[in-house]
């Protein structure tokens, strides 16, 4: 199975901050990679695909980089609505999710 | 498109359960699905797909052998079947479209979930 790390696990930032979600690979999944947000008691939300790509109606204050193994969701300037969990999935083989991250009200 | 599930509820350890996601809003038989589950306060975890028409179905390790995906297109609706159910299968179970248009891999990303059916496994 391919390992997915995300870091950190909690973070805490306010309205306005930029804020970057790391994800690591185990080993190489080209640029198969997407994040989803999820919000308590709600299904996940596609936000990237394929590392970089935006799904249709999300902000784009929301960005996707990196491949191989190393790959970052970026939040250019954090609003009300984006406090909540985000993970990253790799779908090079079979999927498997990163840990998660959760953005907190600082 | 919409995804709904059901047939979750509760059941004792060692009893069977089957969910059911029916899809609508798109033409069902063309798009792969995928199961994931989440326990209670706990991360996603990827538990099986299936192709568009059946034929390839692949499952994680901590399911294989005790669940069964299967999709009857004619009813536009995909199941998952769970049998041994145990304490640790207690979780929220999503259906989900995969791939960005028809016809996509299977080992795409999820574009549309369902709503989740909980599943609690208690004696």
């Amino acid at each position: 199975d391919i390992q997915m790390t995300q870091s950190p696990s909690t973070l805490s930032a306010s309205v306005g901050d930029r804020v970057t979600i790391t994800c690591r690979a185990s080993q190489s999944i080209s640029s198969w990679l997407a994040w989803y947000q999820q919000k308590p008691g709600k299904a996940p939300k596609l936000l990237i695909y394929k590392a970089s790509g935006s799904e249709s109606g999300v902000p784009s204050r929301f960005s996707g980089s990196g491949s191989g193994t190393e790959f970052t969701l970026t939040i250019s300037s954090l609003q009300p609505d984006d406090f909540a969990t985000y993970y990253c999935q790799q779908y090079a083989s079979y999927p498997t999710f990163g840990g998660g991250t959760t953005v907190e009200i600082k | 498109v919409q995804l709904v599930e059901s047939g979750g509820g509760v059941v004792q350890p060692g009893q069977s359960l089957r969910l059911s996601c029916v899809g609508s809003g798109y033409t069902f038989n063309t798009f792969a699905m995928h199961w994931v589950r989440q326990a209670p306060g706990k991360g996603l975890e990827w538990l099986t797909a299936i192709s568009h028409d059946g034929n390839d179905k692949y499952y994680a390790e901590s399911v294989k052998g005790r669940f069964t995906v299967y999709r009857d297109n004619s009813k536009d609706t995909l199941y998952l079947e769970m049998i041994s159910l145990r304490s640790d299968d207690t979780a929220f179970y999503y259906c989900a479209r995969v791939g960005h248009r028809p016809y996509s891999s299977a080992w795409s990303q999820a574009h549309y979930w369902g709503q989740g059916a909980l599943v609690i496994v208690s004696s």
